[in-house]
């Protein structure tokens, strides 16, 4: 079945960039998302990548995808202590209609 | 920027009550989902809903749930008889299509739900 899998923890020191890891099983998904979710609020989009594409920029988040390991990044470069949030690694789930499948967060905190 | 708007923010419930959790999807979005998060765990599935009736639902979505657009702007989650497992923070979602096109979803900041 379909699953995606995040590692739940990650500190870095302000300023430092972060990469947060994530792997899905769906092959055959057509989008992949990255949500940031603050406390008490709810999922924002922060980027997503087409599953056509390698590479994604978008200011500081450079989005990497590795179709052939299924493997999907999130760097954030100049990590500030905003950025201090639980990141959701998502896919678009070919086999629905439409639904999103998540993976379990992964909880970035950042320290000076 | 457009929002989906959910109520209540927070809201406790006795074991075996019914309760409706609301959202007001963006105004022209045609797709309606729910989804929820049991603490430290991940964000499920739940149901999408379209054209007045439900497209998809998980099976976790059993008769104890239902969804409802009562009056063309709400869509509501009621969950019957609830249970202590039930306790999670559940999002509402709308997005304008679905397809190869559609990049994602517009997120409600969620109803925590907790079941005493």
């Amino acid at each position: 079945g379909e699953d995606v899998e995040q590692s739940l923890f990650l500190s870095v020191r302000e300023g430092d960039s972060s990469v947060i890891n994530c792997t899905y099983t769906d092959s055959s998904s057509t989008y992949l998302y990255w949500y940031k979710q603050e406390p008490g609020a709810g999922l924002q989009l922060l980027t997503y990548i087409f599953s056509n594409m390698d590479m994604k920029q978008d200011q500081r988040l450079t989005v990497l995808l590795n179709k052939k390991d299924k493997h999907l990044s999130l760097r954030i470069a100049d990590t500030q202590t905003g950025d201090s949030a639980i990141y959701f690694c998502a896919e678009n789930f070919s086999g629905g209609y439409n639904k999103l499948i998540f993976g379990a967060g992964t909880r970035l905190a950042v320290h000076p | 920027e457009p929002e989906v708007t959910q109520t209540p923010s927070h809201q406790v419930t006795q074991m075996g009550q019914e309760v409706i959790l609301r959202c007001v999807p963006i105004s022209n979005h045609l797709y309606f989902y729910w989804y929820r998060q049991i603490l430290g765990q991940k964000v499920e599935f739940l149901v999408s809903f379209y054209n007045n009736e439900i497209s998809e639902k998980s099976e976790i979505f059993d008769d104890q749930f239902s969804v409802e657009r009562p009056d063309g702007s709400n869509f509501t989650l009621k969950i019957r008889s609830t249970k202590l497992e039930d306790s999670a923070m559940y999002f509402c979602a709308s997005s304008e299509r679905r397809g190869e096109a559609n990049y994602g979803y517009t997120f409600g900041s969620g109803t925590r739900l907790t079941v005493v």
